[in-house]
């Protein structure tokens, strides 16, 4: 089965540092989202991306983020410069909501 | 706007018992989706089940089965016999048709199995 691949599975980062978070999606899909949940609460959608660029994005999604699609396979989540309220499970997934990768959990101390 | 309410924070059952997991939306789109996961302690989300909103048939996998009423916005889950294993937070989730098929999420309902 299809699978949607994300690394780290942990990462833990000092405030002020940059982070990429990575994910592999399924193959052939065009459409990737990143959502973000912070411990306890909801799935908060962040960005979606579509044909190499950004289709709609949240509030959360400021300027300290960036997503891009570097070599036609990886994804990846940009956080600039980090602040301890970016401590979130952050997953990727694939259109049509099926997909969801298994997270990669981010500490920022 | 759209919304998605679960409105039990938490339920905790014995092992057996049948439980009802409710989910309520709102949404202006006459096309949508509408999603099921469970999140174990783990942590990823695993899904369940995803109807549109013109397929109002309830639907029944194994121990779980759905109840989707048009009427009411209301997008139920029922585990029947519940297990221990079953124990996990569930999320009901909403997505468009038009625009870019973002989930919109709520806030979750945790559910406790006990043996």
């Amino acid at each position: 089965e299809p699978e949607v691949t994300q690394t780290p599975s942990h990462q833990v980062t000092q405030m002020g540092q940059e982070v990429i978070l990575r994910c592999v999606p399924i193959s052939n899909h065009l459409y990737f989202y990143w959502y973000r949940q912070i411990l306890g609460q909801k799935v908060e959608f962040l960005v979606s991306f579509y044909n190499n660029e950004i289709s709609e994005k949240s509030e959360i999604f400021d300027d300290q983020f960036s997503v891009e699609r570097p070599d036609g396979s990886n994804f990846t989540l940009k956080i600039r410069s980090t602040k301890l309220e970016d401590s979130a499970m952050y997953f990727c997934a694939n259109r049509d909501g099926y997909t969801f990768g298994s997270g990669t959990r981010l500490t920022v101390v | 706007a759209q919304k998605v309410t679960q409105a039990q924070t938490e339920i905790s059952v014995v092992e057996k018992e049948d439980v009802t997991l409710d989910c309520v939306y709102e949404t202006r789109d006459t096309t949508y989706y509408l999603f099921w996961y469970k999140q174990p302690p783990s942590g990823e989300l695993v899904f369940l089940i995803r109807r549109n909103s013109f397929d109002e048939q309830n639907e029944i996998s194994g121990r779980y089965s759905w109840n989707f009423q048009k009427s009411t916005s209301s997008f139920n889950f029922t585990i029947t016999a519940s297990q221990v294993v079953d124990s996990a937070v569930y999320f009901c989730a909403l997505s468009e048709a038009e625009g870019t098929d973002k989930l919109i999420f709520g806030t979750g309902t945790r559910l406790q199995v006990f043996p």
